[in-house]
């Protein structure tokens, strides 16, 4: 079955540095987002992207974060200056996007980010 | 701002019950709704979608949908212990293909054998 898949599925970094979150989504699916879990809390958006650029943000992705598609199968995140609030798991998801009933998100394994 | 509600639990049930989980949201024009599995440290995994008022039924797994009363819930028969976890409830908002989803915060289901 065609999974979304991430690296690296944990990433230690020191305050201030960038971090660099990479996902391949599923092959024919046309939307690709980052969404990120703090620990104990809920599942937010961050990102969707399409046809190569942004579609939608949040207020969480602000000018620290970037996405980029550099290749035709690789989606990355960047975290420009990580701070110690950007810990969390991240996740990459992807989305066929073709009908509404097709309209479903499916999530890679995630990637856990710590911040020291 | 759009918002989805759920009662962040836990809710226990003993095995071989049925779990009933509850999920409100705000935005009226909401049109596609869907219901993942979390494990602890892990990705949600999509468990059943509905569009249509009314319910669908997939093996143990029922959904239900209401949009007159922005309402929407899962029931789960037969109880497992596996299926231990958080139930998150997520909705699309509006009618774009691609839209991203928001999500309830979810509603953790302790099944004791």
């Amino acid at each position: 079955e065609p999974e979304v898949t991430q690296t690296p599925s944990h990433q230690v970094t020191q305050m201030g540095q960038e971090v660099i979150l990479r996902c391949v989504p599923i092959s024919n699916h046309l939307y690709f987002y980052w969404y990120r879990q703090i620990l104990g809390q809920k599942v937010e958006f961050l990102v969707s992207f399409y046809n190569n650029e942004i579609s939608e943000k949040s207020e969480i992705f602000d000018d620290q974060f970037s996405v980029e598609r550099p290749d035709g199968s690789n989606f990355t995140l960047k975290i420009r200056s990580t701070k110690l609030e950007d810990s969390a798991m991240y996740f990459c998801a992807s989305n066929g996007g073709q009908t509404i009933s097709g309209n479903t998100i499916y999530f890679g394994e995630g990637s856990w980010l710590t911040v020291v | 701002q759009k918002e989805v509600e759920q009662n962040s639990g836990p809710l226990s049930v003993p095995e071989g019950a049925i779990a009933s989980l509850n999920c409100t949201y705000s935005d009226r024009v909401s049109q596609s709704f869907f219901w993942y599995r979390q494990y602890s440290g892990k990705s949600p995994e999509l468990i059943m979608s509905i569009y249509s008022n009314g319910d669908k039924e997939d093996g143990r797994f029922t959904a239900q949908l209401n949009k007159a009363s922005q309402y929407v819930s899962l029931l789960i028969r037969d109880s497992q212990p596996s299926d231990s976890a958080t139930y998150l409830c997520a909705v699309n908002p509006d009618l774009g293909a691609g839209t991203a989803l928001i999500f309830g915060k979810g509603t953790t289901l302790s099944v004791s054998s």
